[in-house]
């Protein structure tokens, strides 16, 4: 079975400072990782993701996230934080191996603050 | 591209009364929807996994018979809550796998329900 930990509830950051949320999951097998961002009273937004290759990923709005098999872990960083970046952000881990089955942290809550 | 609706955004209903939720995938086509359900300062719970022209797959735990899915075509999927209680209301999120693509999943914007 695979899960994933988000160890920040809640991270505050002040606007312009770097930001990282910390993602650790655990799996026997190959997996896919995944970092979602969602607003209020909205769905989720994909930001980036890996599915191989380069371990450093890129995603929309500035964000990026480095694989780390070794330390099992998918850390999502930003270097400069906007007032807008305030949202709850979910990382999430699939394998192909397990019928691509989402498993979703319980979510960090980043705010931002002027 | 890859855009999934939902719809109703936001559902106000009577308890005892049943509602149902679309979730459609606009550009794409998706044989597999998900279908989430999030409560307050929560992460998302899996409900069920959607599969055109079969039966869905249920989690542990939720009741078949109280949340009928129907997957009745490659881009549309329901979920419907039949004899709605208080307890039921909560933030539902579906998601859409793309046919042909990777394993990424593309969500709609979720629907409010509120059972009074």
């Amino acid at each position: 079975a695979q899960s994933v930990t988000q160890l920040d509830s809640q991270v505050p950051v002040f606007e312009e400072a770097p930001v990282e949320l910390r993602c650790n999951y655990s799996s026997s097998v190959s997996v896919y990782l995944f970092w979602y961002v969602q607003y209020p009273n909205q769905g989720l937004q994909l930001l980036l993701k890996y599915l191989s290759g380069s371990t450093l990923v890129k995603g929309i709005n500035g964000f990026e996230a480095e694989f780390n098999k070794s330390q099992t872990s998918f850390h999502l960083r930003k270097p400069s934080v906007h007032i807008s970046d305030t949202a709850e952000y979910f990382c999430a881990v699939s394998s192909p191996n397990t019928g691509n089955q989402f498993y979703f942290g319980t979510g960090t809550s980043l705010t931002v603050i002027p | 591209g890859a855009v999934v609706s939902q719809h109703p955004s936001r559902v106000i209903c009577k308890s005892g009364t049943s509602v149902k939720i679309e979730c459609r995938s606009l550009d794409f086509q998706a044989t597999t929807m998900f279908w989430y359900r999030q409560f307050p300062k929560k992460s998302l719970m899996l409900m069920a996994t959607s599969n055109e022209g079969s039966k869905a797959t249920y989690e542990q735990g939720v009741e078949k018979d109280k949340f009928l899915i129907n997957h009745a075509s490659l881009t549309l999927s329901t979920l419907t809550v039949t004899s709605a209680h208080p307890e039921d209301s909560s933030f539902y999120i579906c998601s859409a796998r793309m046919d042909g693509g990777t394993d990424t999943q593309y969500f709609g914007p979720g629907t409010r329900l509120t059972v009074l």
